[in-house]
Parts: structure tokens; sequence; C-alpha cells
């Protein structure tokens, strides 16, 4: 079935630090790939997305890269704030398929 | 516009008792779905309906119902409630590939 499988957390980085975290994937076709963050008290905010093999998605400093050959998806930010912490969440989609799958989240929490 | 609201925040109910929980767009969406998130698994599909008048079972429908009285609304109903649903319930809408997600209800059941 589909799936999607991403780093535990909690992640705790100092201010400016890079951020990684990995996501991977299993899904039968060609499956879109997301990036959701949660902020505390509310639900969730798409921050990117790709939709194809090698499409990079960018937001607000966020990046990640579709690698169709390591079924990855993972999510960089070369500089984190304070205001950077949250929840994020790695999801895929098939095309014309309402049923959308979420990784389980990792807590990010950055300290001044 | 308000996006997607959901009613109420919170909620306890004791074992078997029923309630429905509420939710609206405003985005002219045809597609709404009903989420139950857990602490470790996520976000877990409950039910969508991907256009008025049309619903289905998502990963874990057991123990719900939902209606999609209109475009706007689509709710959620537990019947006879148990402690496994204690959860945080999300709505959300969508538009080709991003989905709209409310703020979520917090719902205990003792």
């Amino acid at each position: 079935g589909n799936s999607v499988t991403q780093m535990e957390g909690p992640v705790t980085l100092s201010e400016e630090a890079f951020l990684t975290i990995n996501c991977t994937y299993t899904a039968t076709g060609y499956p879109s790939l997301f990036w959701y963050v949660q902020y505390p008290g509310e639900g969730l905010q798409l921050l990117l997305k790709a939709t194809k093999a090698d499409d990079k998605g960018s937001n607000k400093g966020f990046e990640a890269t579709y690698r169709k050959e390591t079924t990855s998806f993972h999510l960089e930010k070369g500089s984190v704030q304070v205001s950077d912490s949250a929840v994020y969440f790695c999801a895929l989609q098939i095309p014309n398929n309402n049923d959308m799958r979420f990784g389980a989240g990792t807590r990010l929490t950055v300290k001044p | 516009n308000a996006g997607v609201t959901q009613t109420p925040k919170f909620q306890v109910l004791k074992t078997g008792q029923s309630m429905t929980l509420q939710c609206a767009q405003d985005m002219n969406h045809n597609s709404m779905y009903w989420y139950r998130q857990d602490p470790g698994m996520g976000l877990r599909l409950i039910y969508y309906s991907a256009s008025e008048g049309t619903t289905d079972k998502g990963e874990v429908p057991n123990g719900y119902n939902v209606s999609r009285l209109n475009k706007r609304e689509f709710s959620l109903r537990l019947e006879s409630a148990a402690p496994s649903q204690t959860s945080v319930y999300f709505c959300a809408s969508s538009v080709v590939y991003e989905q709209y997600f409310g703020p979520g209800t917090r719902l205990t059941v003792t």
C-alpha cells in the first residue's frame, strides 16, 4: 500500500543551524509529494509540494527535491529560526485519488 | 474568507454518548475530508467526500458516519463514543493538490 516514513523526532536545533528532516515513501503509481507544517494549536498548512520526479518544491527558505530513484523527499532549510518551531508532516497523494497518506510527523524545536 | 471552520473546539463525552462534529468551508471546494490525529501516527483519513452527495470510506471509518449536507458542509457523527475515539479531529477541503485544514476539534471520551 501507499505509505510515508519520516524521521522520528523530536529534533532540537539552535537558531541558524541547518535542518534536514528525512522522508521516504512507498507508493503504487506516481505520487505527488508534500510537506505540511502544524504550528501549536492550529491545523496543518501546506509548506511545499512536488508533483513529479526531480521537481524541487520551495517556500519560506525550505526546500525538498522529489527523488524517484531513492523514493525520498527530504526537507531542508539552511538556517532555522525560532519561528520555525512546529511539527512537520511529509505526505503523498496518488493523482486522481482522494486518499492522502501522512507520515507520523516530526516535532522541531529551535532554541535562540 | 474564513477558510475551513470547525465546531466545537473541545468536547468531553462519556462512553456511549453521541455527538456530531461540524465543518464548513467557504472556498467553493468540491472535496472535503475528515481526519483524526493521534500521537506518533500522523493523520489518518476517516471519510472523504469528492463532491456534494457522495461520501467514501478512508483508512479508519469504523465507528463514524458522515453527511455531506451541501457543498459547504461536511459533518462527522459518532453514534456511540468509545475511549479509542479520543483524538484530535481535523476537517479539510481541497482543490487539485492542496488541502486546507480547519483548526481541529479535541475530543476526549471517558
